[in-house]
Parts: C-alpha cells; structure tokens; sequence
C-alpha cells in the first residue's frame, strides 16, 4: 500500500522546456490537490479535483495545467517553465467528508523542480 | 487579516521543557482543524486533528479555543526528533461547497541537546 506517490523526485529544467509531474494514490480516495510551497510562503494551491473528470483552479494556476486521468492518477503539467516555476511540488488526496468535518490530507513525497 | 496566522519561530527549547504554539483563524464557523508536521524538505504528514473537545496523544495535545478563535499545540517533555516545522490547517466545512484547505505558514521548532 504506497499510499501517495510522485515522479520524478528531482527535475531541472531550462527555461521554456515543458514538463508533466505525476502522482498517483491507491486510497481510493476522490479528491486529489497539486501544492507548491515555496519559502517562507507556506503551501499554495495550484489546482485540484473533487472527483474523477472534475478540475479547478486554486490560488496560483497560472502557468500550469492538470489531467485527472482517473480516480488514482492526478498529473500537472508546466507548458513552458520559468524561474518564478522553481519550487517545491506536492500531490494530496483528501480523505472524504463526514455530516460535519472534513478528513485530512494525505501527502505525496514531493518533487523539487528547478527551473534555470 | 490572514485565514490561518502563525508565528514563524523559531522556538529554540532544550530537550525535556515543554513548549506551546497557537495559531488563530479568522473563519468564525471553523469547527475542526488540523496540526501537520513537516520536516526539512519533506511532505506534511498529519500530526492530530483538533475539534471543540480538544485531543491528546501522548506528550502532545491540542486545543480549541472558539471564543478567542485559536487553536494551541502542547508539546511536553521536548525530544530532540520534535524538531520540524508544525502547520496548521484548517479543512473545508462539509457541505460548504469549497475544497480549499487553508494552511499556516508553520512553526519552526528546534529542540536542543
């Protein structure tokens, strides 16, 4: 049970190079979350899925696009990096919804990407 | 007026004291929140949930406060292994129609030998 994972763990980029940062969980939860954190700024969303076929904006998308290709596997991807894009990326799924609370965050190990 | 606010620290303690965070909330009708724990470079993981009954675990416990809209960590009997970044978040309200959780920037925690 791997719970949630990410590839790859390390990336740099160029400039204007693209790339696509996977993540998938067998929690089998709905929910799943792409984060960046960069220092001192806490965790940021970029974009998220209720479910499976659903995505939305968060607080910093621009520049960024995702795929929810199934219920396990939730991707975003960088059309063309810049520097502003080097940060710290994590995927999340959430747990469920109970009648009154919300269950927690499950989080993958993160990739750190580098953009020159 | 930030949603989630904490004090950056960090809070440099010996090992063995006893050390407390708060974090306050500006959303009035949170009800449930939650303390991460997240090491140098690595993911959050979660730490205890904290609702309106508060919660304990072993040398750590968490509080709610409503009236002064704050929720506190406790930590006692500092270990050297405490050492990390402590988030707290709150979660979307069920049936609030959001999937946003709201995170602090953390509190730094460094526990010296």
């Amino acid at each position: 049970n791997a719970g949630v994972t990410q590839t790859p763990k390390f990336q740099v980029l160029k400039t204007g190079q693209s790339m696509t940062l996977q993540c998938a969980q067998d929690m089998n939860h709905n929910s799943m979350y792409w984060y960046r954190q960069d220092p001192g700024m806490g965790l940021r969303l970029i974009y998220y899925s209720a479910s499976e076929g659903t995505t939305d904006k968060g607080e910093v998308p621009n520049g960024y696009n995702v795929s929810r290709l199934n219920k396990r596997e939730f991707s975003l991807r960088l059309e063309s990096a810049a520097p502003s894009q080097t940060s710290v990326y994590f995927c999340a799924t959430e747990g469920g919804r109970g009648p009154i609370y919300s269950d927690t965050q499950y989080f993958g190990p993160g990739t750190r990407l580098t953009v020159l | 007026r930030k949603e989630v606010e904490q004090d950056p620290g960090p809070f440099n303690v010996p090992e063995g004291a006893t050390v407390a965070f708060n974090c306050t909330y500006s959303n009035s009708a949170s009800q449930s929140f939650f303390w991460y724990r997240q090491d140098c470079r690595k993911e959050p993981k979660l730490l205890m949930s904290v609702y309106s009954s508060g919660n304990e675990d072993g040398r750590f416990t968490a509080q709610l406060n409503r009236a002064s809209q704050y929720i506190s960590l406790l930590i006692r009997d500092s270990k050297l292994s405490d050492s990390a970044t402590y988030l707290c978040v709150a979660p979307p309200r069920a049936y609030s129609g959001t999937y946003k959780y709201i995170f602090g920037t953390g509190t730094r925690l460094k526990v010296l030998a």
